[in-house]
């Protein structure tokens, strides 16, 4: 099984509408991320979690919010969805350095 | 402003070529990570280079640090179909708390 599994793995939404990417983890680690992915651009920090109260704004986090409910699980919400969101997102932990990386969601807001 | 500038973008070769894909930066790092990303899946780690001049051998890859720890290079030896993939550079600066800065990637096609 997966160390870091998200869900759904492909979604289409319509603008103005409240979606919720789901990630969880088996590693036990204590340090979550939440990626964008543009074509062109690379990797981009939204949110961050060093542990379940600790919750932080990375480089790009308007339009988005994120929940820890538990240590191994990290949502992250787009509250009204706009079409310069559809991108690639990635859920991430890490520890001693090295991060991993769930398989990704395709997400598309038309 | 991108602080890790990552070229070339593109890179299209036949089976058995070398290459060379460099990281860049005006600031220093206290590491630098390569990652290897295929379609449909997410980045996953190669490499971590932490001290200025580092050299690291992964089978046919070579991995170089910049002695002002501002810069590192991937260096494929004789490129194979199956190193086709997004390469991308992530270093970790003084103070950000370990977090990730990555470059834009390298989206390296090997044909055979």
């Amino acid at each position: 099984d997966a160390d870091v599994t998200q869900t759904p793995r492909n979604r289409i939404t319509k603008t103005g509408k409240r979606i919720m990417l789901e990630c969880s983890q088996t590693k036990g680690h204590d340090r979550m991320y939440w990626y964008r992915q543009d074509p062109g651009l690379g990797l981009r920090l939204i949110y961050y979690s060093f542990d379940v109260k600790d919750i932080n704004k990375g480089e790009i986090s308007d339009g988005y919010s994120v929940s820890r409910q538990a240590q191994a699980k990290f949502s992250l919400s787009l509250e009204s969805a706009i079409p310069n969101q559809t991108a690639l997102y990635f859920c991430a932990t890490s520890a001693f350095g090295e991060q991993f990386f769930g398989p990704g969601t395709r997400l598309t807001v038309l | 402003t991108q602080l890790l500038e990552q070229s070339p973008q593109f890179l299209s070769i036949q089976e058995g070529e070398n290459l060379t894909v460099y990281c860049n930066s005006s600031s220093v790092f206290s590491s630098l990570q390569w990652y290897r990303q295929e379609p449909g899946e997410g980045p996953v780690l190669l490499v971590t280079v932490v001290t200025g001049g580092e050299v690291k051998k992964l089978k046919r890859l070579t991995f170089q640090f910049g002695d002002a720890r501002k810069d590192s290079s991937l260096h494929i030896t004789a490129a194979q179909p199956g190193d086709t993939g997004l390469y991308l550079c992530a270093g970790v600066k003084g103070g950000s708390q370990g977090n990730l800065i990555f470059g834009k990637g390298t989206k390296l096609s090997v044909k055979p």
